[in-house]
């Protein structure tokens, strides 16, 4: 299994509270990516990065901000949670080298807004 | 807007017999494809792949086939095992860049013993 630890693999917190979910890699893999799983919406790209401090907009990246201090952690931060950011979080990883590298994902935040 | 869709929600197969999954895209940028499995509360997993070059690679029971004339990718499985039920995911990416995946709805599968 890629070494991939998603923290923490579940939560509960309050509208309006701030939230930080965090991925940890050990494969010193250059790309990272947060995805969410929704019933009918499959999983969708939030924030990507492709090295340290350096990051980018996915499909979803409103109300989420990231970040890349160091090559092995990836940081997901809802600001202000509100209840349509329920969801399954998942944290990705990619080598990047090579003509194409398929994403290895770790087990998942759920988390949940109430 | 959906790029990358999978139509059929659900799909069940006797045990032994093929199942077919089908995915359609509408980006004709797109030159790789996958294959994602994924169990209840575990993250995906990778499947198999296919490059825009190619309309046919196999992976033991799994083959997947790309007509790209019609933006349609289809992945069998033969024999249809009972640990082959899971949801499985098709996701689309253009070769530069970060390579972001781009996924469909997914189809859960169910093979009946």
């Amino acid at each position: 299994d890629a070494g991939i630890t998603q923290s923490p693999r579940h939560k509960v917190t309050e509208t309006g509270t701030p939230v930080t979910l965090r991925c940890h890699q050990t494969e010193n893999h250059r790309y990272m990516y947060w995805y969410r799983q929704d019933p009918g919406h499959g999983l969708r790209l939030i924030h990507y990065s492709y090295g340290v401090k350096d990051t980018d907009k996915g499909e979803v990246s409103d109300g989420y901000s990231v970040s890349r201090s160091k090559t092995e952690d990836f940081l997901l931060t809802l600001e202000s949670a509100t209840s349509s950011q329920t969801s399954v979080y998942f944290c990705a990883i990619r080598s990047g080298t090579g003509d194409f590298a398929e994403a290895f994902f770790g087990q998942g935040t759920r988390l949940t807004v109430v | 807007d959906q790029q990358v869709k999978q139509n059929s929600p659900s799909l069940s197969v006797q045990e032994g017999r093929i199942s077919i999954l089908n995915c359609d895209y509408t980006n004709s940028m797109f030159d790789y494809f996958l294959w994602y499995k994924k169990y209840p509360a575990e993250g995906p997993t990778f499947l198999i792949s296919i490059s825009s070059i190619k309309d046919k690679n196999e992976d033991g029971r799994f083959t997947v086939f790309l007509n790209k004339s019609a933006k349609h990718l289809s992945l069998h499985i033969v024999p249809s095992q009972p640990g082959d039920s899971a949801v499985y995911f098709c996701a689309a990416s253009v070769r530069t860049g970060a390579n972001n995946l781009f996924f469909g709805t997914g189809t859960r599968l169910t093979v009946i013993p």
